[in-house]
């Protein structure tokens, strides 16, 4: 079964830094991974999807890194700003299902 | 930009109650999931559903939960009895399937309260 850990749980730092999200997984069988931004009692927006055959994918200023070998996922986020605050979700595909990490919550203080 | 729909946005029932929460995927897409987060918990898989039928369940996915398009835009999940367990968000996703991609759009989700 596969098991999806994030780290850190929660995350707070002043605006203008440099946010670094972690993400682990045990079996590195996976079609893709996608990283989430979920908002207090909303749903979720898709932000990344990596491809099993990349090792990295930017979109404006994120970045996400992936080493399939290892379990690993890293998310970038650069300049950080008061409206990032949300929590982070991580997701593995396997066999066309979603299996989730619990997600690290993000406080961005201005 | 296309987008994955819901109704209702919340629904408080009682318990042994049958719900229905529905789902409008993104037109072009073919395959279809169910999803639910207790409060506080992880997002969880429920169901995929592809050319009419299931293609995977969980084990949380029981005798009381069922799927169905009725037509060709509409995707419904069924809880049969409601138990105060399955009080949860419920996220209804879809994927044009193809392989390797498959980034799963989600809905803004179902808040489903048991009484």
């Amino acid at each position: 079964k596969q098991e999806v850990t994030q780290i850190p749980a929660a995350l707070s730092v002043p605006e203008g830094e440099n946010l670094v999200l972690n993400c682990s997984f045990t079996d590195s069988a996976i079609y893709n991974l996608q990283w989430f931004r979920q908002d207090p009692g909303k749903g979720l927006t898709s932000l990344l999807l990596i491809q099993s055959s990349q090792r990295e994918q930017t979109s404006g200023r994120l970045n996400a890194s992936l080493d399939k070998s290892s379990g690993r996922s890293t998310l970038y986020i650069a300049a950080s700003q008061p409206g990032d605050s949300a929590t982070y979700l991580c997701a593995v595909s396997t066999d066309y299902k979603l299996s989730f990490g619990a997600g690290t919550t993000v406080t961005v203080r201005a | 930009e296309p987008e994955v729909t819901q109704t209702p946005s919340h629904q408080v029932t009682q318990m042994g109650q049958e719900v229905i929460l529905r789902c409008v995927p993104i037109s072009n897409h073919l395959y279809f999931y169910w999803y639910r987060q207790i409060l506080g918990q992880k997002v969880e898989f429920l169901v995929s559903f592809y050319n009419n039928e299931i293609s995977e369940k969980s084990e949380i996915f029981d005798d009381q939960f069922s799927v169905e398009r009725p037509d060709g835009s509409n995707f419904t999940l069924k809880i049969r009895s409601t138990k105060l367990e399955d009080s949860a968000m419920y996220f209804c996703a879809s994927s044009n399937g193809l392989a390797g991609v498959n980034e799963q759009f989600f809905g803004p989700g179902t808040r489903l309260t048991v009484l």
